[in-house]
């Protein structure tokens, strides 16, 4: 079974706090997503990465910056958390030639 | 733009009312439709991919169909653990942000009541 995780289930940081959100993959995916979910707005993607090192933006990077230095994992970084990054946010993983995307169980991520 | 439409955004049936939900798009071209459901506080679970106009994929109380502009989510007696929101996306090989992209949907919530 493929297996996403992500580091933290909840967190909490205040405002202007740098943020890192860390995801991990163990099946050998080359491409890796981080997401976020907000209520009405369904999910959004932020970036994406197609191998190491390699990334591009998605619909939503304002704010965002991701890392990529080893296969399985992907970091998404806020550089200066703000209230409106309050959200839920998922990883998510597909071998380069499936289209099928796996995700983790997501973090749930309040900036007060 | 892409385009993914779910409806209804809400639904409730008792337990063994079978019924249907809907997701219609709007795409330059459709390498894959994707149907995944999510629980509540979770990350969503992969259920069915869709190709082409006219497939069909089952699994357990759960078939997808898909036609030219749209793809049905047909459940078949349901059970209250088949309660959560469904969620649609499709793959659109022309979309701005790579081929790799999906464009979900705002999915529907389903209850089924015992």
């Amino acid at each position: 079974d493929v297996k996403v995780t992500q580091s933290s289930r909840y967190l909490v940081k205040r405002t202007g706090e740098k943020v890192f959100l860390e995801c991990v993959q163990d099946m050998d995916h080359e491409n890796m997503f981080w997401y976020r979910q907000d209520p009405g707005l369904g999910l959004r993607l932020i970036y994406f990465s197609y191998d190491v090192k390699m990334k591009e933006k998605g619909d939503i990077p304002e704010g965002y910056s991701v890392s990529r230095e080893k296969k399985e994992r992907f970091s998404l970084i806020l550089e200066s958390a703000s209230t409106n990054q309050t959200s839920m946010y998922l990883c998510a993983s597909s071998p380069r030639t499936q289209e099928t995307q796996y995700f983790g169980p997501g973090t749930r991520l309040l900036v007060l | 733009e892409d385009q993914v439409t779910q409806s209804p955004e809400a639904l409730r049936l008792q337990e063994g009312e079978s019924s249907s939900l809907n997701c219609s798009y709007t795409v330059s071209g459709l390498r894959g439709l994707f149907w995944y459901r999510q629980d509540p506080g979770k990350g969503p679970e992969f259920l069915f991919t869709l190709y082409s106009a006219g497939e069909e994929k089952e699994k357990e109380r759960l078939k997808a169909t898909l036609t030219k502009k749209e793809s049905f989510l047909h459940i078949t007696a349901p059970k209250p653990e088949d309660s959560a929101t469904y969620l649609c996306a499709v793959q659109d090989p022309y979309s701005g942000a790579g081929s790799y992209q999906l464009t979900f949907g705002k999915g529907t919530k389903l209850s089924v009541i015992p």
